[in-house]
């Protein structure tokens, strides 16, 4: 089935230190990628999305680029802050055809991120 | 504040206990979903409401009941849990079948002792 693969945390990196968070995936179409972040105390929130091969989202300086030659949707960050600090999760989205609400979502197991002053 | 209220932020119980986690949404959403997230591992999807019906069931014991009274609600009915049901319940709501756009409440942190 569809999955998504993301590398082991906890990351930990310096401010204003360059981010990157990979995530690989399967999928048998033609998915949807996400990012969703997770605070500390909170739930999941969208962070950015792309919905075809070579799109690029991009939110908040984090960006991620839709790779479909080598299964893979990397987040990426320039210069991150103490306030980056959370877990993200890498995730896909399909329709899934055996179920009548259409669209199954699946999440990584996330990645913990930690940015020191 | 993401629109998505859960209550209880964190809830304590024996195996022999029942309780209920409750769910509100002030977004108009059509659907409603219950999450469970464990240390070191995916987001499990346990239930789906659409339009106060279930569409989704993803092999969840029987121990865990939810129930969808209307569009804005949302709750899950807890009883003889195990110790390796301890976890963070997540509910989150979406406009309709666009599951993509997940807003998501902050978790009742649940341990069962």
């Amino acid at each position: 089935g569809d999955s998504v693969t993301q590398m082991e945390g906890p990351v930990t990196l310096s401010e204003e230190a360059f981010l990157t968070i990979n995530c690989t995936y399967t999928a048998t179409g033609y998915p949807s990628l996400f990012w969703y972040v997770q605070y500390p105390g909170e739930g999941l929130q969208l962070l950015l999305k792309a919905t075809k091969a070579d799109d690029k989202g991009s939110n908040k300086g984090f960006e991620a680029t839709y790779r479909k030659e080598t299964t893979s949707f990397h987040l990426e960050k320039g210069s991150v802050q103490v306030s980056d600090s959370a877990v993200y999760f890498c995730a896909l989205s399909e329709v899934d055809s055996n179920s009548n609400s259409g669209y199954a979502l699946n999440f990584g197991k996330g990645t913990s991120l930690l940015v020191t002053p | 504040e993401t629109g998505v209220t859960q209550t209880p932020r964190h809830l304590v119980m024996g195996m022999t206990n029942k309780k209920s986690l409750k769910c509100e949404q002030h977004l108009g959403h059509n659907a409603m979903y219950w999450y469970k997230q464990s240390a070191k591992k995916p987001l499990e999807l346990m239930f789906v409401y659409n339009f106060k019906e279930q569409t989704e069931n993803n092999s969840v014991p029987s121990r865990f009941s939810p129930e969808c009274p209307n569009s804005s609600h949302l709750f899950l009915h807890l009883h003889t849990l195990q110790p390796e049901d301890s976890a963070l319940y997540l509910c989150a709501s979406s406009r309709g079948r666009l599951r993509e756009k997940l807003f998501f409440g902050s978790g009742t942190q649940l341990s069962v002792l």
